[in-house]
């Protein structure tokens, strides 16, 4: 299975909306609403952000949102923080019944 | 609140078995409805899935791994346990425990992780 595609790279400024997105194939994104996406500072574990596309976690910001068409997914940060400065990754369920992630996008508040 | 902790040796020979343990506190994990799985990444690069295992024992793998991974259950010690044979530097990585909702994408929490080199 190969890795879903993400920009490496997405920078904005203090109080700007970016988006990262996450293609896919319809073997896995365009299959199925069960995309989640994680936050991962330096050092640490990955958080859980969005899941099954849009929803949202107990104690997630409501700056986090997430929606999907097609064979990509997207995962929009609004009213951008410094502390949102971290890796973002995808991940989504495939038609074999197993799990692929992006290759990461590294977040940078300028 | 539920909490996850990986353990296991830090070095592991090329060739050798990499055995880490998951240890589950604050629930069971005999729980019916959720996934628990192994995920893992190489130092300074992105994030793999491993493989995960349902309440019932059904597992699923990475098929790049499925060959040379495993993963089961200890309900007695409430512990998930992945065994990766034949490894190489390449396998040299953090590894990280999750649980996953069963029908959804919602994998939470996970464990702090634990690095494993591969090195003779």
């Amino acid at each position: 299975q190969s890795a879903l595609t993400q920009p490496a790279s997405v920078s904005g400024s203090p109080g700007q909306s970016i988006t990262i997105s996450c293609t896919g194939t319809s073997s896995d994104v365009g299959s199925h609403n069960y995309v989640a996406w994680y936050q991962q500072h330096p050092g640490k574990a990955p958080k859980l952000m969005i899941y099954d596309v849009s929803n949202r976690p107990s104690g997630v910001s409501n700056r986090i949102s997430g929606s999907k068409s097609g064979n990509t997914a997207s995962l929009t940060i609004s009213g951008l923080q410094v502390e949102d400065e971290a890796d973002y990754y995808c991940n989504s369920y495939t038609s074999s019944s197993t799990w692929v992630f992006g290759g990461g996008t590294k977040v940078t508040v300028v | 609140q539920l909490q996850l902790q990986e353990s296991g040796p830090g070095l592991v020979k090329p060739s050798e078995t990499l055995s880490l343990t998951c240890t589950v506190s604050g629930g069971s994990i005999r729980i019916k409805g959720y996934y628990w799985g192994w995920i893992r990444q190489p130092p300074g690069k992105g994030l793999e899935w491993i493989g995960n295992i349902y309440h019932t024992g059904s597992t699923n793998y990475n098929p790049s791994l499925k060959s040379r991974v495993t993963i089961s259950v200890d309900t007695s010690k409430n512990q998930l346990s992945l065994k990766l044979t034949s490894v190489t530097a390449a396998d040299t990585a953090v590894y990280y425990c999750a649980r996953r909702n069963g029908g959804t994408s919602q994998s939470d929490p996970w464990g702090q992780g634990t690095l494993v080199t591969v090195s003779s």
